[in-house]
């Protein structure tokens, strides 16, 4: 069964450093999704691409986070510097397309704490 | 405000007793709802989904829900539980008015004793 993979699964880093998240979707899935979610909470969505696209980046904090989809398969999330609020866990999610009734399927999650 | 609801942040069950967690939401039309599950330190699996039609809804794992649009709820019920079901569950909702963007709720730990 095909999944979304994410890496790396656990980081730990300083304040001010910068960490990078890697995410490759399910394999023809045009629609990705980054998702933050902090302890105790359901996650949030800080970004979400069609195919190479930003179709959705509202809730995404610009100053120190990005997010790429260079070629509309894998992608990557960044935050540059970390803060000690930043500690969360992060999903990736893909979907086969954009719409309400198509499934989101998520990875493990990369958990991020900075210290 | 769009909003959905978990009343219970968490539930204690005996292995084999039945369970039902809750979830309410606010949204003007009806909603694509879903139920997902997450074990310790993992990502979300999906247990069922409603789009429409039959309110009921049968799931993985032996799970179900029921969709009642008088209440707006979309509650999760299981039979019987097994230990392996102890995990955290979220209920999600998608509306044509926040362009299908899921809302979770604060989900539900469910701890489950012999």
């Amino acid at each position: 069964e095909a999944e979304v993979a994410q890496s790396p699964r656990y980081k730990i880093t300083e304040k001010s450093q910068a960490v990078a998240f890697w995410c490759d979707p399910i394999s023809g899935h045009a629609t990705l999704y980054w998702y933050r979610q902090i302890l105790g909470q359901g996650p949030e969505l800080l970004v979400q691409f069609q195919d190479e696209s930003v179709v959705d980046d509202s809730q995404l904090p610009k100053d120190r986070f990005s997010a790429e989809r260079l070629k509309g398969v894998d992608s990557t999330l960044k935050i540059q510097p970390a803060e000690l609020g930043d500690s969360a866990m992060y999903l990736c999610a893909s979907s086969l397309r954009t719409g309400g009734s198509d499934t989101q399927y998520f990875g493990p999650g990369t958990r991020l704490t900075v210290l | 405000a769009q909003s959905v609801t978990q009343p219970d942040i968490h539930i204690t069950v005996s292995e084999g007793a039945s369970l039902e967690l809750r979830c309410n939401y606010s949204y003007g039309a009806t909603p694509y709802l879903f139920w997902y599950v997450q074990s310790p330190g993992q990502g979300l699996q999906l247990l069922l989904k409603y789009f429409s039609g039959d309110t009921l809804v049968q799931g993985i794992k032996g799970f179900e829900a029921e969709f009642k649009r008088s209440q707006s709820s979309f509650n999760l019920r299981k039979p019987s539980v097994h230990w392996s079901d102890a995990a955290e569950y979220f209920c999600a909702v998608g509306a044509v008015s926040n362009d299908y963007k899921l809302s979770f709720g604060a989900g539900t730990t469910v701890t489950v004793r012999a």
